[in-house]
């Protein structure tokens, strides 16, 4: 079966950082992915890891390691219109994408 | 690019009836479409992979006479959720893929409500 684990809330001030962690154990691996979800919304794509390391993209950073089967999502200089659901998901080696319960990440003033 | 539209975007019917979702591809042609369901405060599931011009293929547990998916062009992919009950109140999220890419592209989602 696929397993792929995240916190399930977090929450920060404005302007902080923060760190959301996925760990997964799935049947084959083609990247990882992030998004971001609105209540009511469909996900919206943040970052896409494939190779191990750390890829930076505004204030989002996405690292990987394929060895540990670990990622993490880095979020920036918070800000308010960031709280929201960040989903982890994989895409399997049928290149279906599983996803984790999701982090709903509150931030406050 | 790469634009992804649903409709509708939330629908409330009456128990028994059924309920047609329809999935667009707007500026690229979608080889691969699938569908997703979204409990509240839960993650995406995905219900059914289709590849146009072939039958859909259904995750475990998903019924497929119950939901219907026909992708019948490179741009549209329909689920008919049939015989709706209150417990198929849900979100509903298609998502495309073209031939050869990774990443796929969400749609808006639509919001069903069975009474």
């Amino acid at each position: 079966g696929q397993n792929i684990d995240q916190p399930t809330e977090m929450t920060a001030t404005e302007g902080a950082i923060v760190q959301i962690n996925c760990t997964y154990q799935t049947s084959g691996f083609n990247g990882l992915f992030w998004y971001q979800q609105h209540a009511g919304e469909a996900p919206t794509f943040l970052s896409y890891n494939v190779l191990d390391g750390l890829e930076e993209k505004g204030r989002f950073s996405s690292f990987l390691s394929r060895s540990k089967g670990y990622s993490y999502l880095l979020l920036k200089e918070l800000q308010m219109k960031d709280s929201a659901s960040y989903l982890c998901a994989v895409i399997r080696g049928d290149y279906k994408l599983s996803f984790g319960a999701g982090t709903t990440v509150t931030v406050r003033a | 690019g790469a634009v992804v539209s649903q409709h509708p975007s939330r629908v409330i019917c009456k128990s028994g009836t059924s309920v047609k979702i329809e999935c667009r591809s707007l500026d690229f042609q979608a080889t691969t479409m699938f569908w997703y369901r979204q409990f509240p405060k839960q993650s995406l599931m995905l219900m059914a992979t289709s590849n146009e011009g072939s039958k859909a293929t259904y995750e475990q547990g998903v019924e497929k006479d119950k939901f219907l998916i026909n992708h019948a062009s490179l741009t549209l992919s329909t689920l008919t959720v049939t015989s709706a009950h209150p417990e198929d109140s849900s979100f509903y999220i298609c998502s495309a893929r073209e031939e050869r890419e990774i990443e796929q592209f969400f749609g808006p989602g639509t919001r069903l409500t069975v009474l």
